[in-house]
């Protein structure tokens, strides 16, 4: 199946940084990618959609100045999340569609997720 | 809005068959979907059903849809003990974001004893 995957895998930072999360699909072109947050023994909460070649899509209650989205290719989006603090400290997974590879159109494939701890 | 329920926790032997079930609400799903999770690992597509369909089999994997009261339901046949994983429903949406996101479950911690 089609293959998406995360860099880095996690990642600890300093109070005020900005840390800067890549998504990739490896063997197929992705048109939309999703960002998502998960929060210990809960479910995953979609942040944003990220088109190639146009602003990201945010959703309610999630920063846009914060949690910057950039989806520079059809292979690539990046999420950066600016001036960490520790309440930013989550699981982060990112999703691709594959789009025509396979049925349905729509089925999003995962990234192995990066795990971000602020202190 | 869009809900998806489950529920948090289900335990089986090695060898028994598991259920996990899920309701949603949103009928104009075109898609409904089970992820599975491991820990500390990002989200594995496990398998899907179309809405006009009320079964799927994938080998030890069965999804039944009834779609009248909005149930979806994921049995494992055979449970394995690299089965025990947290099972994620999740139906499309439509609503709020953009098209197609994916609305998830909160997950079912399934764990198998031996």
């Amino acid at each position: 199946g089609a293959v998406v995957s995360q860099h880095p895998s996690w990642v600890i930072c300093k109070s005020g940084t900005s840390v800067k999360i890549e998504c990739r699909s490896l063997d197929f072109q992705a048109t939309t990618m999703f960002w998502y947050r998960q929060f210990p023994k809960q479910s995953l909460m979609l942040m944003a959609t990220s088109n190639e070649g146009s602003k990201a899509t945010y959703e309610q209650g999630v920063e846009k100045d914060k949690f910057l989205i950039n989806h520079a290719s059809l292979t690539l989006s990046t999420l950066t999340v600016t001036s960490a603090h520790p309440e930013d400290s989550s699981f982060y997974i990112c999703s691709a569609r594959a789009g025509g590879l396979t049925e349905p159109q729509d089925t999003q494939y995962f990234g192995p997720g990066t795990r971000l701890t602020v202190l | 809005g869009e809900d998806v329920e489950q529920s948090l926790f289900l335990s089986v032997r090695e060898g028994d068959s598991s259920v996990i079930n899920c309701t949603y609400t949103d009928s104009s799903s075109t898609y409904l979907y089970w992820y599975k999770q491991e820990p500390g690992a990002g989200l594995q597509l496990l398998t899907y059903i179309f809405s006009n369909m009320d079964m799927k089999q994938d080998q030890r994997l069965t999804v039944l849809l009834n779609k009248k009261d909005k149930h979806l339901s994921l049995r494992i046949a055979d449970t394995q003990t690299g089965d025990s994983a947290i099972y994620f429903c999740a139906e499309e949406g439509f609503y709020g974001g953009s098209q197609g996101n994916l609305i998830f479950g909160k997950g079912t911690k399934l764990s198998v004893k031996p």
